[in-house]
């Protein structure tokens, strides 16, 4: 089974700018969470996707967003880019968003916003 | 709140030692707790994973243990090499929290030759 996969694995982008990530699943698993890891915050959680509905959300601007699709992939969104967006975006996915189910993490996608 | 604190946040040791990594969370109505590789610029590994019915799970020269009462695990790593230079992360999965997880600062290991 292949494992959870993340597009682009780097991106550079300008201040201002928009971004979006994509982020594919393990196949048959419909949850998708997103997390963002900087030097200074550590892993904090964006939001959590299942069945195409945001069910859970972290504490973040509204220039974060993400949306997920009936097959289950996920994109997240930042507008207007700020410089402390640099990081590391990790998602992870699960069969389910409830219950014990491990999660399972990508590769991640490393932003640099210049 | 909710919360995951790891201790040290750094640790040095010659190789062949026998080391514990530990962690604390402040909830004990969990699913489970997680336990990370992250090597420098890299994603996650996840090296061991311990539903809250269990005690400890064990993978190779890896040994992990939860005490869900005490709000504990620790990850207990045998004969240390240089290759397990990295930096490890405890993640819990509180009851209350859906898919979240909620991670702790992490213990950057050096296993010196």
């Amino acid at each position: 089974k292949a494992g959870v996969t993340q597009t682009p694995r780097y991106l550079i982008k300008t201040r201002g700018q928009q971004v979006t990530l994509s982020c594919s699943p393990i196949s048959g698993h419909r949850s998708v969470s997103w997390y963002q890891q900087t030097p200074g915050q550590g892993l904090q959680f964006l939001f959590e996707y299942f069945s195409e509905t945001q069910r859970n959300k972290g504490n973040f601007p509204g220039r974060f967003s993400g949306r997920q699709f009936s097959n289950s992939r996920s994109e997240m969104n930042v507008s207007t880019l700020e410089l402390g967006d640099s990081a590391l975006y990790l998602c992870a996915s699960s069969p389910t968003n409830w219950g014990s189910y491990e999660q399972y993490f990508g590769p991640g996608t490393r932003l640099t916003v210049t | 709140k909710q919360e995951v604190t790891q201790i040290p946040a750094a640790l040095s040791v010659p190789e062949g030692e026998n080391l514990v990594l530990n962690c604390s969370f402040t909830d004990s109505a969990i699913y489970n707790l997680q336990w990370f590789r992250q090597d420098p610029g890299k994603g996650l590994t996840s090296l061991l994973l311990i539903q809250s019915s269990q005690r400890e799970q064990t993978s190779g020269r890896l040994n992990a243990s939860l005490d869900k009462s005490s709000g504990r695990s620790t990850l207990y790593i045998a004969a240390s090499q240089p290759g397990d230079s990295a930096t490890y992360l405890c993640a819990v999965k509180f009851e209350t929290s859906g898919s979240r997880l909620t991670f702790g600062e992490g213990t950057q290991l050096t296993v010196n030759p």
